[in-house]
């Protein structure tokens, strides 16, 4: 069984202050895929990263960065001086490494709001 | 470049009535197609994935079932729609095999009364 856990429920920061958001995750597989998605308002899911269970480098894109821990089972994600455009649910995810499809598993989401 | 379309984006269904949704992808072949629900609170639910024309995976055993007459065509159904149905559906695809990135649909906002 998979579980991903995001605590943090609702997140709120004043723009230009930099926030994080966790993830923990769960699997008895040896090899997984590691998500998030980003849920503006409107409701569509935007991809924003993926990463393989063989690779624990950090990765930085622009404000965001991603911290993937497997010692400690946790895919944090970074947000540097954030701005009100951030502001939405995000979700991190996991699946196994399957022949055919993906069957991902979602944490509940992290309600980010910044504030001007 | 792919995109994916789902309609309606919007239904408001009286209880006990029928439910169609669609979705449908464009640019790509051979998708591996998926449904999933989010309910009010945020998770998002798995209900069913396709990794073929005809080839449909339940997730959870429930009021609804999906089916893929086309390859980029993937609808979700119910005879008789329950209160706890209400939600948002959201399709998604990916291509190839093993593990590879979903990407999501504009997603469907049904209510049932």
């Amino acid at each position: 069984a998979q579980k991903v856990t995001q605590a943090q429920t609702e997140i709120s920061v004043v723009e230009k202050e930099d926030v994080t958001l966790d993830c923990v995750y769960e699997t008895r597989d040896t090899t997984y895929y590691l998500f998030w998605y980003k849920q503006p308002p409107s409701g569509e899911l935007v991809f924003l990263i993926r990463r393989n269970s063989f690779d624990e480098q950090n990765e930085i894109s622009g404000r965001y960065s991603w911290n993937f821990q497997k010692s400690t089972s946790s895919f944090n994600f970074t947000i540097t001086a954030s701005q009100v455009v951030d502001s939405a649910v995000y979700f991190c995810a996991l699946t196994p490494w399957e022949t055919s499809g993906s069957r991902l598993t979602f944490g509940e989401g992290t309600q980010l709001t910044v504030n001007p | 470049s792919q995109t994916i379309h789902q309609w309606p984006a919007t239904l408001v269904q009286p209880v006990g009535s029928p439910l169609s949704l669609e979705c449908t992808v464009e640019g790509t072949s051979n998708p591996n197609l998926y449904w999933y629900r989010q309910a009010a609170g945020r998770g998002l639910q798995l209900l069913f994935y396709s990794v073929g024309i005809g080839q449909i995976s339940s997730e959870v055993p429930q009021n609804l079932s999906a089916s893929r007459p086309q390859d980029r065509q993937f609808i979700l159904s119910s005879k008789k729609l329950l209160l706890s149905d209400s939600g948002f559906y959201l399709c998604a695809w990916s291509i190839g095999t093993g593990t590879l990135t979903q990407y999501f649909g504009p997603g469907t906002r049904l209510l049932v009364l």
